[in-house]
């Protein structure tokens, strides 16, 4: 069964600054990857997925991800994060079955300062 | 686009009641559709996944009979908790796979439940 790990819970960082939020993932199979965002008392949001193809792929708000078969991971990234990126992050990935479950990290709290 | 509509977005119930949430497939067909809860501050937590036309299957610790749910056609699936308590006050989100082989699934708006 495939799993999802933020190793952060909470990533402080400056406005204007870059930032990187961590996941690795398991799985025996190949996979279907994901980065949510959730602003508060909202639901989910859809930044950016790896499906097939380029590892490194581009999402709304300025976020790109890069794909890392050989590490297993799937880290989120932004040069230059504004006030209004606070919110939940949820790494998620599922099986690459059209019907399979997506199965979330526990989540990072991207919080910036001013 | 394939969109799920989710409703109530919000709900109220007093302790000992029940509550049903509605997860619909607007333009597409859904033979299966996923149910997850998330408490605050804490991740998405898959409940079961609901199959058209059969039995849902839940997942470990969830109480099948607590939580109802119900996929009786191809663009509805339904969670009904029953004798709802505190403690089952939760977000509430439902999610279908895309009808489109290679795309990812459409998650619904979200049910905010408070039981009070």
């Amino acid at each position: 069964a495939q799993s999802v790990t933020q190793l952060d819970s909470q990533v402080p960082v400056f406005e204007e600054a870059p930032v990187e939020l961590r996941c690795n993932y398991s799985s025996s199979v190949s996979v279907y990857l994901f980065w949510y965002v959730q602003y508060p008392n909202q639901g989910l949001q859809l930044l950016l997925k790896y499906l097939s193809g380029s590892t490194l792929v581009k999402g709304i708000n300025g976020f790109e991800a890069e794909f890392n078969k050989s590490q297993t991971s799937f880290h989120l990234r932004k040069p230059s994060v504004h006030i209004s990126d606070t919110a939940e992050y949820f790494c998620a990935v599922s099986e690459g079955n059209r019907d399979d479950k997506i199965i979330f990290g526990k989540g990072t709290r991207l919080h910036i300062l001013p | 686009g394939a969109v799920v509509s989710q409703h109530p977005s919000r709900v109220i119930c007093k302790s000992g009641t029940s509550v049903k949430i509605e997860c619909r497939s607007l333009d597409f067909q859904a033979t299966t559709m996923f149910w997850y809860r998330q408490f605050p501050k804490q991740s998405l937590m898959l409940m079961a996944t609901s199959n058209e036309g059969s039995k849902a299957t839940y997942e470990q610790g969830v109480e099948k009979d607590k939580f109802l749910i119900n996929h009786a056609s191809l663009t509805l699936s339904t969670l009904t908790v029953t004798s709802a308590h505190p403690e089952d006050s939760s977000f509430y989100i439902c999610s279908a796979p895309s009808p489109r082989v290679g795309t990812e699934a459409f998650f619904g708006q979200g049910t905010r439940l408070t039981v009070v």
